[in-house]
């Protein structure tokens, strides 16, 4: 059983277009994460939400906006897709705020043409 | 700012002997620290935490130490394996919100 799985694995799409990526976990964890990792390689966080409530909102434009239907579940949601938003992004979850390890997803690879 | 700074460029290093990584940071004081494993075209896989008030632990083959005097952390694989070939990020946390903040990582390659 995957324990975090996100969807789709690879996205690849026009600019101006809207896409999104869903994320599951079945770990029973409270804390879900968005990571975006560029070309070279830094990831770093986006979002992140415990029990459904937003704690981490980095820098991150308004185009990109996380839903958090339950705790189990994180999708991310993107407007009007720039070529600069070309990356893996990962999902990740944790048992809980102050727990620190962090189970990754196998990441969506979106490229925007 | 905030910065973690990991050799960019890749460690080689033959099969049985140690790999020693490093990870630097500046502009930060963590409560914890942790290193991640990751394969091309894999998510990150957790290996371990060391938090502030610990000097070093060990998990089988793996030791990490935490210095915050030095602002640095050394991460080392004994007796190395062609398994082992994989991208090495260490990741800072604290507060209360879990945000980690990741280093760019360091590729070992270990040859038979």
């Amino acid at each position: 059983d995957t324990a975090v799985s996100q969807t789709p694995k690879y996205l690849v799409t026009q600019m101006g277009n809207d896409k999104s990526i869903k994320c599951e976990q079945n770990l029973g964890h409270d804390t879900m994460y968005w990571y975006k990792q560029d070309s070279k390689k830094f990831l770093k966080i986006m979002f992140s939400y415990n029990n459904k409530e937003l704690i981490i909102n980095e820098t991150v434009p308004n185009r990109f906006s996380p839903k958090s239907p339950d705790k189990a579940h994180l999708n991310l949601h993107i407007n009007s897709l720039e070529l600069g938003d070309s990356a893996v992004y990962f999902c990740a979850s944790s048992l809980g705020l102050h727990t620190g390890e962090l189970f990754f997803g196998e990441g969506s690879r979106l490229t925007v043409l | 700012s905030q910065k973690i700074e990991q050799n960019s460029e890749a460690l080689n290093i033959q099969e049985g002997k140690t790999a020693t990584l490093t990870c630097n940071y500046t502009n930060y004081s963590p409560a914890y620290l942790q290193w991640y494993r990751q394969d091309p075209g894999r998510g990150p896989v957790f290996l371990l935490l060391i938090r502030e008030n610990e000097k070093e632990k060990r998990k089988e083959r793996l030791k990490v130490t935490f210095d915050t005097t030095l602002k640095q952390s050394l991460f080392h694989i004994t007796a190395s394996q062609p398994a082992d070939s994989a991208t090495y990020l260490c990741a800072l946390g604290s507060g209360n919100t879990g945000k980690l903040i990741f280093g760019q990582g360091t590729t070992l390659q270990v040859k038979p």
